[in-house]
């Protein structure tokens, strides 16, 4: 079993929807959790950055972490066409690297 | 230029022959991170390295080498290709004090035949 599982995907939504994105762990450990973006053909880049449980909120992005279920999830409100990508979760202890999820590809349709 | 660069951006290679990928960064970050990244198996981490001199292997090192002389290049080669090496590899950094944010770079495009 994988240290992190990500619901696969993939997902199609309409424009203006809530988008919930999610991941499990099986490592009591991790203390970081990460969420990065990845568009087509280009590098992952960082969306949202948590340390420990609670929400953390950047404009139409809320990334969520309960430590206790061992689960953390990403929220779009109002999506747009232009959060089409894919969407990986990562988790750290303090060791510097980090495990990531396999993806979830993402389609908002206009 | 500043960032993380990649190079070359596209690599067609035969089977059997010596190829290394580039790895430049121009942060000082102490860790370095090589990545393959193939449909239904996600970022799986090939090699990383803490600083200069050190390196360990992650989830899939065999068929890979790397080296870290300079805090700022991270090479791998594959030293004898073979086509189940066929990918996109991506290049990593991180400060990895009190931030495990790791930047990519624009990734290689392998194509072992």
């Amino acid at each position: 079993q994988k240290e992190v599982e990500q619901d696969p995907g993939p997902l199609s939504v309409p424009e203006g929807a809530i988008v919930s994105l999610n991941c499990t762990y099986s490592n009591s450990a991790f203390q970081y959790f990460m969420w990065y973006r990845q568009y087509s053909r280009k590098g992952p880049e960082l969306l949202m950055y948590t340390y420990s449980s609670g929400n953390k909120e950047d404009g139409r992005f809320t990334a969520q972490v309960d430590k206790s279920s061992k689960y953390i999830s990403l929220f779009i409100r109002d999506s747009q066409p232009s959060d089409s990508a894919t969407y990986l979760c990562a988790m750290s202890t303090n060791a510097g690297k980090s495990t990531f999820g396999d993806g979830t590809t993402l389609t908002v349709k206009p | 230029d500043a960032g993380i660069t990649q190079s070359p951006r596209y690599k067609i290679t035969e089977t059997g022959r010596q190829v290394t990928l580039m790895c430049h960064q121009t942060w000082s970050h102490s860790y370095m991170f090589w990545y393959r990244q193939d449909l239904g198996h996600g970022l799986r981490l090939i090699y990383y390295s803490a600083a200069a001199d050190i390196t360990d292997k992650g989830e899939v090192p065999d068929g890979y080498v790397v080296s870290r002389s300079k805090t700022e290049n991270f090479p791998l080669t594959l030293e004898s290709a073979t086509r189940s090496q066929t990918s996109v590899y991506f290049c990593a950094s991180s400060p990895g004090v009190r931030s495990n944010e790791q930047f990519f770079g624009p990734g290689t495009r392998l194509t072992v035949l």
